[in-house]
């Protein structure tokens, strides 16, 4: 199994649709998770950080589900301007941050 | 934005020439990185450093090496540059190894 897995879509979704995405990862001992956002051509940015159960921030929700070991992302009422690439981090201790291949969204009005 | 600053952003080098690219901070984050991006495969990392003269292979480091003499410096060198080497570099930056990083710009290689 690899360290990280995303789906990597495309998902095309209309405007205002809501629209989850998966990431599992391999190492149970993980403690924290992020979800980073790419345009296209641009370094990635951070989104959101993960520590425990959840974490919420406007039209954005990110899960944790330890058992089954993913984390998902949630996106209410999509924008046009959501379309990028959404690329799921899991920190490894005593190593280095291993990036999923992310997932494309695209959003269409 | 967390000061990252990657030089050059875009550079054009023939086959078996070496090449450095530099990644300069200004936050005195105690962790550094280089990935490289090419279509299909996503963000891979090359090299990483957790200090001044630590440093540590990645998943695709042949063809690579690095160095860290000051917490704000970290240098790639691509010793004889090839066609398979081009990409688009990032990187960068935390001050932990389970915290959140932050990116530079992106160097564009292309390698003739």
């Amino acid at each position: 199994r690899k360290e990280v897995e995303q789906d990597p879509g495309p998902f095309n979704v209309p405007e205002g649709a809501t629209v989850a995405f998966n990431c599992t990862y391999s190492n149970s001992a993980s403690q924290s998770f992020f979800w980073y956002r790419q345009d296209c051509r641009k370094e990635p940015k951070l989104l959101m950080s993960v520590y425990s159960s959840g974490n919420e921030d406007g039209r954005f929700t990110a899960q944790l589900n330890r058992a089954s070991q993913y984390i998902s992302l949630l996106i209410r009422d999509s924008k046009l301007s959501d379309s990028a690439t959404y690329l799921c981090v899991v920190p490894q201790a005593g190593t280095a941050l291993i990036f999923g291949k992310g997932t494309t969204l695209s959003v269409s009005s | 934005d967390a000061g990252i600053t990657q030089s050059p952003r875009h550079k054009v080098t023939e086959t078996g020439t070496p090449v450095t690219l530099r990644c300069h901070q200004t936050e005195n984050h105690r962790y550094m990185y280089w990935y490289r991006q090419d279509p299909g495969h996503g963000l891979r990392l090359i090299h990483y450093s957790y200090g001044v003269k630590d440093t540590d292979k990645g998943e695709v480091s042949d063809g690579y090496s690095v160095s860290r003499s000051k917490t704000e410096d970290f240098l790639l060198t691509l010793e004889s540059a090839t066609s398979s080497q081009t990409s688009v570099y990032f990187c960068a930056i935390s001050d932990g190894d389970r915290t959140e990083a932050f990116f530079g710009q992106g160097t564009r290689l292309t390698v003739v």
